[in-house]
């Protein structure tokens, strides 16, 4: 089974606040679990990745929290901010091909 | 920085028109891929390709087909457009190296009436 299952759908966080998107995969051959980022009439753009080997990654206010044995993973968004408003999308993918399996999206909106 | 371009931002098709999509990327990725964005289902792969007319089907291949004559160029093809391939679709390319990023055209979104 390849699915990526993310929640929540949608999310609410005051300026400052912390946002956090969990996900949660079945494919235990997925080597590679990174984030992406789109804001409306744009592309996806990676925002973070990681692998398997390590429990997190922070890169500035985004941190992925990495939990193997239970097949979840999770983003957090520290102080966030009006700007961070957009739809974030988890994924999985393994081997050379890098076919990536995407969860289903959370909309995030950041309140002044 | 990889540069991923579609050909259209935006197109209206009539119902049983063949459509083509065209992606070009710049930085001499192996891999191209196709997906289809709907609302509430996320990113879904319909196609991609690791070489120079190779293709494998993705997750949601029906009604749909692809040609890469050249390495950097990846194009989709409706065959015969129906209302229900009214969507995003976005363009990505990666190297064939393990857990490296893809990157990501603009998309082309798509109507058929």
């Amino acid at each position: 089974q390849q699915q990526v299952k993310q929640s929540p759908q949608s999310l609410i966080v005051q300026k400052g606040g912390i946002s956090i998107i969990n996900c949660a995969y079945e494919n235990t051959a997925f080597d590679y679990f990174p984030w992406y980022q789109q804001f409306p009439g744009k592309g996806p753009a990676l925002l973070i990745a990681i692998r398997p080997d390590v429990s997190e990654k922070k890169e500035g206010r985004f941190t992925i929290s990495f939990n193997k044995s239970a097949k979840q993973f999770s983003l957090h968004i520290m102080d966030s901010q009006p700007g961070d408003s957009a739809t974030y999308f988890c994924a999985g993918s393994g081997g050379a091909t890098n076919k990536l399996i995407f969860g289903t999206g959370t909309l995030l909106a950041v309140q002044p | 920085d990889v540069k991923v371009t579609q050909s259209s931002r935006y197109l209206v098709k009539r119902t049983g028109e063949k459509v083509f999509l065209e992606c070009v990327q710049d930085m001499d990725h192996e891999n191209m891929f196709w997906y289809r964005q709907d609302p509430g289902l996320g990113l879904r792969l319909i196609y991609f390709s690791y070489d120079v007319k190779m293709k494998e089907k993705g997750d949601i291949p029906e009604g749909y087909s692809v040609s890469r004559e050249k390495k950097e160029r990846f194009s989709l093809i409706l065959e015969s457009a129906s209302t229900n391939q009214t969507s995003m679709y976005l363009c990505a390319s990666s190297l064939t190296i393990p857990g490296t990023r893809s990157d990501f055209g603009p998309g082309t979104r798509l109507l058929v009436l």
